[in-house]
């Protein structure tokens, strides 16, 4: 049973336009959420999270929206640059144990210039 | 400061060998979880431990182990190698347990049982 869903594998946006990453879990144990981006031979690195008493952070131009009644996440990425081709994980974790976090599979990014 | 360092980076194994995989975290971390990514599969929790004992266990076979020293730096063994156990395996440190923080990564370990 997987707790945290990535539904799409990739994605591919214009450079300049709004990319929407999705991510959709299902134990409302889960209160807080991150989003890393990962290069190839490389571990994923930390961008985005967000506590599940908001329901919006924004940080520069990564925005990250929760919407804890349809158990949705969504990363948004304003204005996409090809620099932000990776993988982008979704993660949840709840504050009894935080030290493990459930990841999604991933989408892949590719922003074309 | 200097990141999370995992060595070796790439190791190439016998199916049935055993293997020793090490992960220093950032200073002054002492959340030290592990990871298993395979292709398409994600990343799959494997064991977190913080102050040198085990406080989270991912659904993994008993062959995979780990270990936590008193200067946060940890091991994870996996015993009698399958061909399935061929994965990146990363290691993530984390200020505290107590509270959600975001872990810092390393590059990983590429192990290949051939």
């Amino acid at each position: 049973d997987q707790q945290v869903k990535q539904n799409s594998p990739s994605l591919s946006v214009q450079e300049g336009r709004i990319s929407i990453l999705n991510c959709d879990y299902t134990n409302s144990m889960f209160d807080y959420f991150l989003w890393y981006k990962k290069y190839p031979a490389e571990g994923p690195t930390f961008l985005i999270s967000i506590s599940s008493i908001k329901d919006k952070n924004e940080d520069g131009r990564f925005t990250v929206f929760l919407n804890k009644s349809a158990k949705h996440l969504s990363l948004h990425i304003v204005p996409s640059q090809p620099g932000d081709s990776a993988v982008y994980f979704c993660a949840a974790s709840e504050v009894t144990n935080a030290g493990k976090s459930t990841f999604g599979d991933g989408t892949t990014l590719t922003v074309k210039p | 400061k200097a990141g999370v360092t995992q060595t070796p980076r790439y190791l190439i194994k016998t199916r049935g060998q055993q293997v020793t995989l090490s992960c220093s975290p950032i200073s002054g971390h002492r959340s030290v979880s592990w990871y298993q990514q395979t292709p398409g599969q994600g990343l799959q929790f494997l064991f977190e431990y913080f102050s040198e004992t085990q406080r989270n266990k991912g659904n993994f076979p008993g062959r995979f182990s780990g270990r936590q020293f008193s200067n946060s730096r940890s091991e994870m063994n996996v015993s009698t190698l399958e061909l399935g156990d061929s994965a990146l395996y990363l290691c993530a440190s984390s200020l505290t347990a107590s509270m959600n923080t975001e872990a810092f990564f390393g590059q990983g370990t590429r192990l290949t049982v051939v």
